[in-house]
């Protein structure tokens, strides 16, 4: 079965400093996501894209965050200044047209 | 934004028991989806739903899309010990609205099954 792979599962990093969490959607899937779960809450929106720019944004991603699908493959969410806060886990997710999302197993970011 | 009300928040239950869940929202979407999350893992498709009143099963999971478009409910019988876990509704809004493709997502409901 095709899966969404997300990398690293788990990144700790020093408050200020910049991140760049990594997924590989599905090969001929054509939207992505990021979404995000605070610890023991819902998952949020964070951004989707399609085309290769941003179809979408939620008000959480603000102008520290970005993306890129810098060749065919890859899918990335960069934070640039890393805030206590942005500590979650992080999943990406793909689609093909208007079926069932495949999310990865999540890259956890812990702030600290 | 639009929000989804899932509940029950939490179930405490016997092994063979039947469990339901439940969604509602203020708002019409067009698909209803269910996912299991294990600890640590992403969330994991059981059903999806895509038509108003459709009933689907998957195995002793079943799900349905209510006639209004605002609601829909996760069913399991013969509970087991692995079905543990948190269950997220997620819905699709209508398609042609600005929010077409975003997934919104339910608060959860954490499972428990005593052997």
């Amino acid at each position: 079965e095709p899966e969404v792979t997300q990398t690293p599962s788990h990144q700790v990093t020093q408050m200020g400093q910049e991140v760049i969490l990594r997924c590989v959607p599905i090969s001929n899937h054509l939207y992505f996501y990021w979404y995000r779960q605070i610890l023991g809450q819902k998952v949020e929106f964070l951004v989707s894209f399609y085309n290769n720019e941003i179809s979408e944004k939620s008000e959480i991603f603000d102008d520290q965050f970005s993306v890129e699908r810098p060749d065919g493959s890859n899918f990335t969410l960069k934070i640039r200044s890393t805030k206590l806060e942005d500590s979650a886990m992080y999943f990406c997710a793909s689609r093909i047209m208007d079926h069932g999302y495949t999310f990865g197993s999540g890259t956890r970011l812990t702030v600290v | 934004g639009q929000q989804l009300n899932q509940s029950p928040q939490s179930m405490f239950i016997q092994e063979g028991e039947d469990v339901s869940m439940n969604c509602t929202s203020s708002s019409i979407f067009n698909t209803w989806l269910w996912y299991k999350q294990d600890p640590g893992e992403g969330p994991v498709l059981l059903i999806a739903l895509y038509k108003a009143g459709e009933l689907t099963s998957n195995g002793r999971l079943t799900a349905q899309f209510g006639i209004t478009r605002k609601d829909s409910f996760l069913n399991i019988s013969a509970s087991i010990p692995s079905d543990v876990g948190i269950y997220f509704c997620a819905g699709l809004p209508t398609a042609g609205g600005t929010s077409y493709g975003k997934l919104t997502f339910g608060q959860g409901t954490i499972l428990t099954v005593h052997p």
